[in-house]
């Protein structure tokens, strides 16, 4: 089945206790990136990959790292969260800039605190 | 930057009525999509519709590129249905470009 995943699908942390979510598709695409959603505030871009080894920054990129060393592979790293990073995440991918749409991961739903 | 608006914000109906929902966007696009946010959290797709009608089930989306709109129809509604839809679009030429997401319909079905 063709499928962004995520992992994992819940998280409580402490500040500063650095943390990896994992994502990983399985279609071959060639773009991913990542969203949180806030409350009143909807969906924002943190990161996105066009390609492996190729990052570029979102709207929101502050307090995260992503890397793309593999072309399925897609994790984001925060290095010290701090409870303003608490939110629901979503990884996302498609086959190149959007065309044919995009598919999301089933999400995490981080508390820092 | 490109604008989306979704009506309407709140929708409340009957199992079994039928509804519509709208998405206007404020320029070109190369992308549109409808989502469904379930009450746990998940961004499940409809339709990829950046121009044209498709059909599922009972839902079905269309999208008038050129007039800068897509309607989204929930036809005989099931209590299933609740939740968020999110129409989201990507700015036409913009390379890495954000989906922009609208803010929302939430969708209560009552049995």
């Amino acid at each position: 089945e063709a499928q962004v995943t995520q992992n994992p699908r819940y998280l409580i942390t402490v500040t500063g206790k650095k943390l990896t979510v994992t994502c990983s598709q399985n279609m071959n695409h060639e773009y991913m990136s990542w969203y949180r959603q806030d409350p009143g505030l909807g969906l924002r871009q943190i990161y996105y990959s066009m390609n492996v080894e190729v990052t570029d920054k979102g709207d929101v990129p502050e307090g995260y790292k992503v890397s793309r060393k593999e072309k399925r592979n897609f994790p984001l790293i925060l290095e010290s969260p701090s409870p303003n990073q608490t939110s629901l995440y979503f990884c996302a991918s498609s086959l190149s800039r959007g065309i044919g749409g995009y598919t999301f991961g089933s999400g995490t739903r981080l508390t820092v605190v | 930057g490109i604008q989306v608006e979704q009506s309407p914000p709140d929708l409340i109906l009957q199992e079994g009525a039928n509804s519509t929902l709208r998405c206007n966007f404020s320029d070109s696009v190369n992308n549109l999509q409808w989502f469904h946010q379930n009450p746990w959290g998940q961004l499940i797709n409809l339709f990829y519709i950046p121009s044209g009608t498709k059909q599922n089930g009972r839902l079905s989306a269309t999208t008038v590129a050129t007039e800068r709109y897509s309607l989204l129809y929930i036809s005989s509604s099931q209590t299933t249905d609740s939740g968020v839809y999110f129409c989201a679009v990507g700015e036409k030429n913009q390379a890495g470009t954000a989906l922009i997401f609208g803010k929302g319909t939430t969708l209560s079905v009552s049995s």
